[in-house]
């Protein structure tokens, strides 16, 4: 059973372009989470997805940043019109249902994202 | 608004010492608590979770405590290899999917 994927691992834009950030959870899970590190700092909760479904955006930045979680594939996390304080590093994580306090959520490598 | 702290933000030992991580949170009302250790350019890898009903976990060479009422949990990572060398994060969970993270000790463990 392979793990939470994340592609690309790293990913170089110039400002005002957009990333894409894709997420693969683990086989049979239903439940994307994404979470975004700046240096020095711990993971910050973004956003909260079901298949097809915002679930809790909270955490999201209002302007250019989007997610979605379509029926078929992958999570994307779209970024549009990138500034360097983009730059950090975005981990997906999923889980299988909705969490009980006994489950964790698995975390995929991340995507490190270098906005010049 | 959950916020999680950690100190030391980095610990230097010695091969053999005994290290000890941590973590303190300023809402009690959680569902569980999770050290989570982070590689460089890795995801991450949980070590231990503590429900809020827990007062401690065990794994191996690591124990971790919780004391919900004061806020606090403590890693302990006994008899420290090099191998451990890594960022050690904390993580309160508060509802049913959010974790807060601390933004984590560096650990460096010279052979």
């Amino acid at each position: 059973n392979a793990g939470v994927m994340q592609n690309p691992r790293h990913l170089v834009r110039r400002r005002g372009q957009e990333a894409r950030l894709r997420c693969s959870p683990m086989k049979g899970h239903s439940h994307v989470y994404w979470y975004r590190q700046l240096p020095e700092e711990g993971l910050k909760f973004m956003v909260y997805l079901q298949k097809e479904n915002i679930i809790d955006e909270s955490g999201m930045p209002k302007e250019r940043f989007s997610a979605e979680f379509p029926k078929e594939g992958p999570s994307i996390l779209r970024i549009q019109q990138v500034v360097r304080g983009d730059s950090a590093a975005y981990f997906c994580a999923s889980s299988p249902r909705i969490e009980t306090f006994q489950e964790t959520q698995y975390f995929g490598p991340g995507t490190r994202l270098l906005v010049l | 608004k959950q916020e999680v702290t950690q100190i030391p933000a980095a610990l230097s030992v010695p091969e053999g010492e005994n290290l000890v991580l941590n973590c303190s949170f300023t809402d009690s009302a959680i569902y569980n608590l999770q050290w989570f250790r982070q590689d460089p350019g890795k995801g991450l890898t949980s070590l231990l979770l503590i429900q809020s009903s827990q007062r401690e976990q065990t794994s191996g060479r690591l124990n971790a405590s919780l004391d919900k009422s004061s806020g606090r949990s403590t890693l302990y990572i006994a008899a420290s290899q090099p191998g451990d060398s890594a960022t050690y994060l904390c993580a309160v969970k508060s509802n049913d999917y959010k974790l807060s993270f601390g933004a984590g000790t560096t650990v460096t463990v010279r052979a």
